[in-house]
């Protein structure tokens, strides 16, 4: 079965920090992997998909890599702002013909001004 | 604009009574699923469907059922023989296995 972990549950860095959030899931097997934002109260919003056969996708300050080898992938967010502050949830998708998407517990972020 | 409408935004549930959410999305997706959120339990998966009027458990269906009568809608019913319905509920949708999920705003349910 698959696990995905996100380590730690919290995180709270100054404004301007770069940093790297990280997501391993245990079933290398994997079709794709996403990552998502969800403020409080609110739905989830689809940051970057990975697809197994890529390295790494990019959208603004985001970054998102994959390692299918040794199940890991990060998510760096370059100049945080207060504004980026958030859970953030990766989730994958394993392979197989009714396969569904899996989600790590997520990680709160707390950008201080 | 595309998108997954969910409602209510707030539902408001008594002992023993059926209360059912609404998921309704125009992308043209055919997959469509729903889950349940806990304070520090992740999303879970409670029914989902890859087509109309098919539909499979996910990992918590038990006092929970769905409906897929129309591409675009994807009813969640929770009825009373769900013992602890007070969640936060989130429907999503996928073109393809490929592509990536795109969720809805939520409904949270608590019961009074």
């Amino acid at each position: 079965k698959q696990e995905v972990t996100q380590i730690p549950a919290a995180l709270s860095v100054p404004e301007g920090e770069n940093l790297v959030l990280n997501c391993s899931f245990t079933d290398s097997a994997i079709y794709n992997l996403q990552w998502f934002r969800q403020d409080p109260g609110k739905g989830l919003t689809s940051l970057l998909l990975i697809q197994s056969s890529q390295r790494e996708q990019t959208s603004g300050r985001l970054n998102a890599s994959l390692d299918k080898s040794s199940g890991r992938s990060t998510l760096y967010i370059a100049a945080s702002q207060p504004g980026d502050s958030a859970t953030y949830l990766c989730a994958v998708l394993i392979t197989g013909a009714n396969s569904k998407l899996t989600f790590g517990k997520g990680i709160t972020l707390s950008v201080r001004p | 604009d595309g998108g997954i409408t969910q409602s209510p935004k707030y539902l408001f549930r008594k002992e023993g009574q059926n209360v059912t959410l609404s998921c309704e999305q125009n992308l043209n997706h055919d997959a469509m699923y729903w889950y349940r959120q806990d304070p520090g339990q992740g999303l879970r998966l409670i029914y989902y469907s890859q087509i109309v009027n098919d539909f499979q458990k996910g990992d918590i269906a038990e006092g929970y059922s769905v409906s897929r009568e129309k591409k675009e809608s994807f009813p969640l019913t929770v009825t009373s023989a769900q013992k602890n319905p007070t969640a936060f509920y989130l429907c999503a949708s996928s073109p393809d296995r490929g592509y990536g999920y795109t969720f809805g705003s939520g409904t949270r349910l608590t019961v009074v």
